[in-house]
């Protein structure tokens, strides 16, 4: 079964350093999201991508975020200066479409902690 | 401001139980609802959807219910097993995109 695969599965990087995080979504899936968790509390949404550049973001996405699809298969997450509340599990998500009815498929997560 | 939340933190079943998962949402432009089971160490996987259109949807063991008039939906399973055990988050979604809001999130922790 196709599934999506993030890399790598725990991160730890100093504060005010750079991290990139990885993603390889389901191979014909065209629209590709990122989200995150803060331990004990509900996951929140990122950024969705689609077509080489970003149809929606959150709050949360600021500047010191941004995403790439650096080449056909891989979709990354950099954070140019990690900042300590940046602390949680980070999903990445794909999916066929962009509309109801239309299920993304979540990766297993990368949990990026930093000191 | 408009979210959605579960009524219950942790909900214990024994074996072979029905299980009733609750859960509020506040945004009422919302016409879009999924369940999610988070197991431990995995990312959320979709159980079921719903639109605001339906009242009731059902899968395979599973049950979704909306009620528009109390902002409430439900997952019922049956049968409850324990591969079962995870953490279960409703979202909404606002109009027909992907961004996805997830509530909190209840643990379901089966008994053998």
């Amino acid at each position: 079964e196709p599934e999506v695969t993030q890399t790598p599965s725990h991160q730890v990087t100093q504060m005010g350093q750079e991290v990139i995080l990885r993603c390889v979504p389901i191979s014909n899936h065209l629209y590709f999201y990122w989200y995150r968790q803060i331990l004990g509390q509900k996951v929140e949404f990122l950024v969705s991508f689609y077509n080489n550049e970003i149809s929606e973001k959150s709050e949360i996405f600021d500047d010191q975020f941004s995403v790439e699809r650096p080449d056909g298969s891989n979709f990354t997450l950099k954070i140019r200066s990690t900042k300590l509340e940046d602390s949680a599990m980070y999903f990445c998500a794909s999916s066929e479409a962009y509309s109801l009815n239309t299920e993304a498929f979540f990766g297993q997560g990368t949990r990026l902690t930093v000191v | 401001g408009e979210s959605v939340g579960l009524h219950l933190p942790t909900l214990s079943v024994q074996e072979g139980d029905n299980s009733i998962i609750n859960c509020a949402y506040s945004n009422s432009a919302s016409d879009y609802f999924i369940w999610y089971k988070q197991e431990s160490g995995k990312g959320p996987q979709f159980i079921i959807d719903i639109r605001s259109n339906m009242d009731k949807r059902q899968g395979q063991r599973v049950t979704v219910l909306l009620n528009k008039t109390v902002k409430h939906l439900s997952l019922q399973i049956a049968a409850t097993q324990p591969g079962d055990s995870a953490v279960y988050f409703c979202a909404e979604i606002p109009g027909g995109y992907q961004k996805v809001t997830f509530g909190i999130g209840t643990k379901l922790q089966v008994i053998p």
